[in-house]
């Protein structure tokens, strides 16, 4: 267990529809990143927070978007679902420090479009 | 642009039949390389991060080294439970973002 929580573990919805995937960080970790992961494509980096504010961003489309809560919590939205938006979804926490890089997973969400 | 390449893709083994798999990367500034297990459906689960060329770890019958260009994970006498995706991942100077490699598929037979 990395101690990184992910909710819901399952999501089925329809295209055009939207979602909310939530996360929390490790205790102590102030950085939190978003990976989406499909067959193809492996895993892309989305989005990272850290302490509240957006640090970097990745390959993440403009129907997606995230944010980082004052108790660190993050949440991942997702609208205008595709049929290719399917994938597993992975929040990743971090100290957010030099030599404290290292990302611990949650056990993903798992989104299927129909 | 950033590169992280593993082979072989696949690898199977039997039982005891030690091996290394191999993650290339080219990136400038290299601020860490890490190794993640990933079992089919889980999250990554991490194993070790390496910072600078000549490093090694190791973790039961899990090594891996650095050097400039590549990094190897080598696995001595593997068991069926050492049956995973491997991922290499590696995070370079000036930016915040992993890069991930496809990973290599380990099966081992009993």
């Amino acid at each position: 267990d990395s101690g990184v929580t992910q909710t819901p573990k399952h999501l089925i919805t329809a295209t055009g529809q939207r979602v909310t995937l939530r996360c929390s960080p490790r205790s102590g970790d102030l950085s939190v990143y978003w990976y989406q992961q499909s067959l193809d494509q492996g895993l892309q980096f989305l989005i990272q927070y850290y302490n509240g504010e957006e640090r970097a961003k990745g390959n993440i489309l403009e129907r997606f978007s995230a944010q980082q809560f004052p108790d660190l919590h993050s949440e991942l939205n997702l609208s205008s679902l595709e049929l290719g938006d399917s994938a597993l979804y992975f929040c990743a926490s971090s100290v957010g420090a030099p030599h404290q890089e290292t990302q611990y997973f949650g056990p993903g969400t798992r989104l299927l479009v129909l | 642009e950033d590169q992280v390449t593993q082979s072989p893709e696949a690898l199977r083994l039997q039982e005891g039949e030690s091996s290394s798999l191999n993650c290339s990367y080219t990136v400038s500034g290299l601020r860490g390389l890490f190794w993640y297990r990933q079992d089919p459906g889980k999250g990554p689960e991490f194993l070790f991060t390496l910072y600078s060329a000549g490093e090694e770890k190791e973790k039961e019958r899990l090594k891996a080294t650095l050097t400039k260009k590549e990094s190897f994970l080598h696995i001595t006498a593997p068991k069926p439970e050492d049956s995973a995706t491997y991922l290499c991942a590696v995070h370079q100077g000036g930016s915040e973002k992993l890069v991930f490699g496809k990973g290599t598929k380990l099966t081992v037979n009993p």
